[in-house]
């Protein structure tokens, strides 16, 4: 069956400091890949998205991802936290030739002042 | 571009009245819609899947006598909270899909809905 892990449920991070929020995938087909931000009682907002080529993928706000195919694993990352990414933050995939996507349980991101 | 719209926001309705929310992609079609329901601090619960002009896909457990969905076009789906309880009471979402399968989902900014 399909799956999305996302193992942490918060990751705090100073601001200023390299951020990761880790995801991986278990799909039979090729995978689209896709992280979404949530802020508080708002819908999700598309940040990025690996379909083929580059394994680094740059979004918006200036976050970016990196699809590791042997590890199955899309961790979203930034170089420098700001205070104002602190947000719920989910992961999700879909599998070719099928409309449903599958989320994570989403990971909260803590960025300290 | 590709700019979802949900309405309302929130709602507060009382026990057993029935509640609409609407959502519409304003500036693409979309094939396929989803809704979520989201409880606190947790991720989105998949609740059904709507197809324009077909019956829509419930998700197992969720009772399609007391949500009931309509697509009735590419661009307009409507969820409907039937004779609603308190327990009802959570955040719900809309998704739309344009159909490419490389292009991402798109989101309305949810309705809170409050039964007392």
């Amino acid at each position: 069956a399909q799956s999305v892990a996302q193992p942490e449920d918060q990751v705090n991070v100073a601001e200023g400091n390299p951020l990761t929020v880790k995801c991986t995938y278990s799909v039979s087909g090729n995978p689209y890949l896709f992280w979404y931000v949530q802020y508080p009682n708002r819908g999700l907002q598309f940040l990025l998205k690996y379909i083929t080529g580059d394994n680094l993928v740059k979004g918006s706000y200036g976050f970016e991802a990196e699809f590791n195919k042997s590890q199955t694993s899309f961790h979203l990352k930034k170089p420098s936290a700001l205070v104002s990414d602190s947000a719920l933050y989910f992961c999700a995939v879909r599998v070719d030739r099928d409309d449903k996507i599958i989320f994570g349980k989403g990971t909260r991101l803590h960025i300290l002042p | 571009g590709a700019v979802v719209s949900q309405h309302p926001s929130w709602v507060i309705c009382k026990s057993g009245t029935s509640v609409k929310i609407e959502c519409r992609s304003l500036d693409f079609q979309a094939t396929t819609m989803f809704w979520y329901r989201q409880f606190p601090k947790q991720s989105l619960m998949l609740m059904a899947t709507s197809n324009e002009g077909s019956k829509a896909t419930y998700e197992q457990g969720v009772e399609k006598d007391k949500f009931l969905i309509n697509h009735a076009s590419l661009t307009l789906s409507t969820l409907t909270v039937t004779s609603a309880h308190p327990e009802d009471s959570s955040f719900y979402i809309c998704s739309a899909y344009p159909g490419q399968a490389n292009s991402p989902l798109h989101f309305g900014n949810g309705t809170r809905l409050t039964v007392t």
